[in-house]
């Protein structure tokens, strides 16, 4: 089946640092990534969507600013917390959509970022 | 603007019996719907998913869903419950007015299966 990795699964950062976190498909082209948040408990929250090659599409709260979302080929997206704070600490987890619309989406495994 | 909402946010059921997770939706249009489950501290792995055709969709480790348009739900169902099936279950839908590309899920049901 279609595999998406995420790249760190985890990572600590000082207060005031950047952070960049990578997602792959491995086995496919993602014409669209999708990154998400998602708390304690909670369920995922979009934060972007991205398609190859253009600006991604924050969803309203979201500051672009803030989390850099690069998606440079079909097979890689990143996303960069800039100037990482603690309250940026969450899970983020990326998933990747074939092109077709009844395809489902395939999710990263996830990145425990921890902002100390 | 669709939804999902998924009314229990934990169901507890002794192995060997029944589950059910339920999921209602509201779209406009024909939804496209998914269930997911996440195992702590990992992503989300799919389940199945219902596009068109047959109401009853089976899906990975025996589970299956029931597409019912006029109650506008999806409910998650498996004959025996097994302790390894205890998670966290996300249904999600896609809508038309978004071009089917916008995934939108529902708040997340923790299922909990004891021995």
């Amino acid at each position: 089946g279609a595999v998406v990795s995420q790249h760190p699964s985890r990572v600590i950062c000082k207060s005031g640092t950047s952070v960049k976190i990578e997602c792959r498909s491995l086995d496919f082209q993602a014409t669209t990534m999708f990154w998400y948040r998602q708390f304690p408990k909670k369920s995922l929250m979009l934060m972007a969507t991205s398609n190859e090659g253009s600006k991604a599409t924050y969803e309203q709260g979201v500051e672009k600013d803030k989390f850099l979302i690069n998606h440079a080929s079909l097979t890689l997206s990143t996303l960069t917390v800039t100037s990482a704070h603690p309250e940026d600490s969450s899970f983020y987890i990326c998933s990747a959509k074939p092109g077709l619309a009844g395809e489902g989406q395939y999710f990263g495994p996830g990145t425990r970022l921890t902002v100390t | 603007a669709q939804s999902v909402a998924q009314p229990e946010d934990q169901v507890n059921v002794a192995e060997g019996n029944p589950l059910t997770v339920k999921c209602t939706y509201s779209v406009s249009g024909n939804p496209y719907l998914f269930w997911y489950v996440q195992y702590p501290n990992r992503g989300l792995q799919f389940l199945l998913k219902y596009i068109t055709g047959d109401n009853l969709v089976k899906g990975s480790y025996g589970f299956e869903a029931e597409f019912n348009k006029s109650q506008t739900s999806f409910h998650l169902k498996k004959p025996s419950a097994l302790v390894s099936d205890s998670a966290l279950y996300f249904c999600a839908v896609r809508a038309p007015n978004s071009g089917y590309s916008t995934l939108t899920f529902g708040k997340g049901t923790m299922l909990l299966v004891s021995p």
